[in-house]
């Protein structure tokens, strides 16, 4: 079964910190790996989109890296912003349209 | 921002009601999408459009319809709601299949009561 998981369910650091959210997934064929930002009662906003053959990709204080071997990846967000308190959702697309979605990491950052 | 739009934001209705979700997108895509997130969970496919008078269901079973006259239109209707219909429905957009970006409006909370 198609799967992607997510870890930590949710986390809380502090502004100015860095922290790294982790993502697993079972879709198989591989077509590539999303990274959705989605603020509370809003739609998710693209942060990168990476294909097999990338590993890393950043986008601002943001980077995606993508290990197809594992089926992992990893967003690392760097000097927190109070901005950036937000659902993360690692997505994957099999080779067809459709995306598969996590449950997401909910981060809070306080000042 | 992207160009997507959902109306109403909020809605609480009776049960029984029909009801119609809005969605429109300036940028020209042919491709539409409706998702169903509950609060959090992931989200879910029940629609969606690869152009003009093309409509197919999503991975979730949905008692909901749509239709595609125009591109940049894609509503979706609830002939009779219910309490179970209540959720966030999210409407998306892209310019192709694969690697193209899918863009999504702000989302509509459904409240059946």
């Amino acid at each position: 079964k198609n799967q992607v998981e997510q870890s930590p369910q949710s986390l809380i650091i502090l502004e100015g910190k860095n922290c790294t959210l982790q993502c697993n997934y079972t879709v198989s064929p591989f077509s590539n790996l999303r990274w959705y930002k989605q603020d509370t009662g809003r739609g998710p906003v693209s942060l990168t989109i990476m294909t097999f053959s990338e590993n890393t990709k950043s986008n601002g204080r943001y980077t995606a890296t993508l290990d197809a071997d594992t089926k992992q990846s990893s967003l690392h967000i760097t000097a927190s912003q109070l901005s950036d308190s937000a659902s993360y959702i690692c997505v994957v697309s099999a080779n067809t349209d459709k995306l598969i979605f996590g449950t997401g990491t909910r981060l809070q950052v306080f000042p | 921002e992207a160009d997507i739009y959902q109306t109403p934001r909020y809605l609480v209705i009776g049960t029984g009601k029909k009801i119609t979700l809005e969605c429109s997108q300036t940028m020209g895509h042919d491709k539409m999408y409706w998702y169903q997130q509950d609060p959090g969970m992931e989200l879910h496919l029940i629609h969606y459009s690869y152009g003009v008078n093309s409509t197919e269901k999503g991975d979730l079973s949905s008692e909901s319809t749509v239709s595609r006259i125009r591109t940049e239109h894609f509503p979706l209707t609830l002939e009779s709601a219910r309490p179970s219909h209540t959720s966030q429905y999210l409407c998306a957009s892209s310019r192709g299949t694969g690697i193209y970006e899918q863009y999504f409006g702000p989302g509509t909370r459904l409240t059946v009561t």
